[in-house]
């Protein structure tokens, strides 16, 4: 079974310029999430989709940060304008449901300079 | 809020010894508990999964327990290997379905 997969893999920008970065969950999966993981700290929730619906983007700043998963599958987060304060690893787990075990990929690792 | 805290934040163990790690929660009304691991570079791999109302969960030399009412999780993991070395991360799952991690605690195996 094929994992979670997220690209880019690196990616360095300069604030104010806007990133995107993509998500391909497990095949089945109706769950997917999308995580900020600034260093030293735990992974913290940006948003979480069932299907294509919204089930919680309250942690998600949405003055520069939007999220999108079309038809379901596929996910794409976006940073338009991006901050110095933004460089994190962002991560996108998904699952079969809510409140079932959740599956991570590599994660993104975003420098702003 | 749900809080979520680890502690230590850091363990160095030599090989072979039995340890115990702590995670702490604010709110009781959780729906599970999942243990995770995180490996320098990469995502997180989970380890372990307790719903609310089990008392523990084993797999292989790593065994989790969950004491809702007081708030509390350990993960135990028995004879540690220096391939066992990360960062562990625990995270619940109120019954909202909201998801809060811990911080975790970066284990070193001595060899």
């Amino acid at each position: 079974e094929a994992g979670v997969a997220q690209s880019p893999r690196y990616k360095i920008i300069e604030k104010r310029q806007s990133v995107a970065f993509w998500c391909n969950p497990i095949s089945g999966h109706a769950t997917l999430y999308w995580y900020q993981q600034i260093l030293g700290q735990g992974p913290k929730l940006l948003i979480q989709f069932q299907n294509n619906g919204v089930v919680d983007d309250s942690q998600l700043p949405k003055d520069r940060f939007s999220a999108e998963r079309l038809k379901g599958v596929d996910s794409t987060l976006k940073i338009q304008p991006a901050k110095l304060e933004d460089s994190a690893v962002y991560l996108c787990a998904s699952s079969y449901a809510q409140g079932l075990s959740q599956y991570f990929g590599p994660g993104t690792r975003l420098t702003v300079t | 809020k749900q809080e979520v805290t680890q502690i230590p934040a850091a363990l160095s163990v030599p090989e072979g010894e039995n340890l115990v790690l702590n995670c702490s929660f604010t709110d009781s009304a959780i729906y599970n508990l999942q243990w995770f691991r995180q490996d320098p570079g990469k995502g997180l791999t989970s380890l372990l999964l307790i719903q609310s109302s089990q008392r523990e969960q084993t797999s292989g030399r790593l065994n989790a327990s969950l004491d809702k009412s007081s708030g509390r999780s350990t993960l135990y993991i028995a004879a540690s290997q220096p391939g066992d070395s990360a960062t562990y991360l625990c995270a619940v799952t109120n019954t909202g379905n909201q998801f809060y991690f811990g911080t975790g605690t970066s284990l070193t195996v001595i060899p």
